[in-house]
């Protein structure tokens, strides 16, 4: 069965500071790989998405990046980060494009000081 | 620009039935989902609308009308565990999934 691990499950870091998160899935191959941020009490902003290695879209615009060294590996970066960085951070995957059900991690807590 | 429109706040009794709405205007649509998230959890996929109509899945029902782009979330026999933020999601004409605000449902004893 697959399975997706995220950490770490909670952050708190200073503003200012880099940030590092980390997605593996496992027993699939080829997923379709997400990042969102959600703010307490909102829905989910997508922030990024890649269809395979090397391959990253963003949708919004900030200072986070993300990049996919592995098949199965999706990372989530930031060489400074803001107060407005803080946020519940997913990461999720789908067989493919068309496929309808997203499976997410358990995800991790950021709050930035 | 692309939106959802959900309640924030539904509450409802133990045993009873209780429908969460939802409207959208998107750019594209290929489906309308459910998702269902407990506080401090990960969404879990509930169910998933391709065409008009009713899905039916055990306790939870989806339905959908596109041409009035709407759909809702139907529960049935409400359970405590049921207490939860209920996410819609259209997928629009990128194939992404444009999220709901949620909608938080407190269930009364």
């Amino acid at each position: 069965s697959q399975t997706i691990h995220q950490w770490p499950a909670t952050l708190v870091q200073p503003v200012g500071s880099p940030l590092s998160l980390e997605c593996t899935v496992e027993g699939t191959s080829n997923p379709n790989l997400y990042w969102y941020r959600q703010a307490a009490g909102r829905g989910l902003q997508l922030l990024f998405y890649s269809v395979g290695i090397g391959q990253i879209s963003s949708e919004v615009p900030q200072n986070l990046s993300a990049s996919r060294p592995q098949d199965r590996q999706f990372i989530l970066s930031s060489k400074k980060l803001l107060l407005s960085d803080s946020g519940f951070y997913l990461c999720a995957w789908t067989e493919g494009t068309v496929k309808e059900t997203q499976y997410f991690g358990p995800g991790t807590r950021l709050l930035v000081l | 620009g692309q939106s959802l429109e959900q309640p924030s706040e539904v509450t409802a009794v133990e045993g009873a039935i209780v429908q969460i709405n939802c409207t959208y205007q998107t750019s594209g649509f290929y489906g309308l989902s459910w998702y269902q998230q407990h506080d401090g959890g990960a969404p879990t996929f509930l169910s998933y609308n391709g065409l008009d109509g009713l899905e039916e899945t055990g306790r939870f029902s989806s339905f959908l009308s596109r041409s009035d782009s709407y759909g809702y979330l139907l529960l049935q026999e409400l359970q405590m565990k049921d207490s939860a933020s209920y996410f819609c999601a259209v997928r629009d004409s990128n194939y992404q999934l444009i999220w709901g605000a949620g909608t938080k449902l407190i269930i009364k004893p």
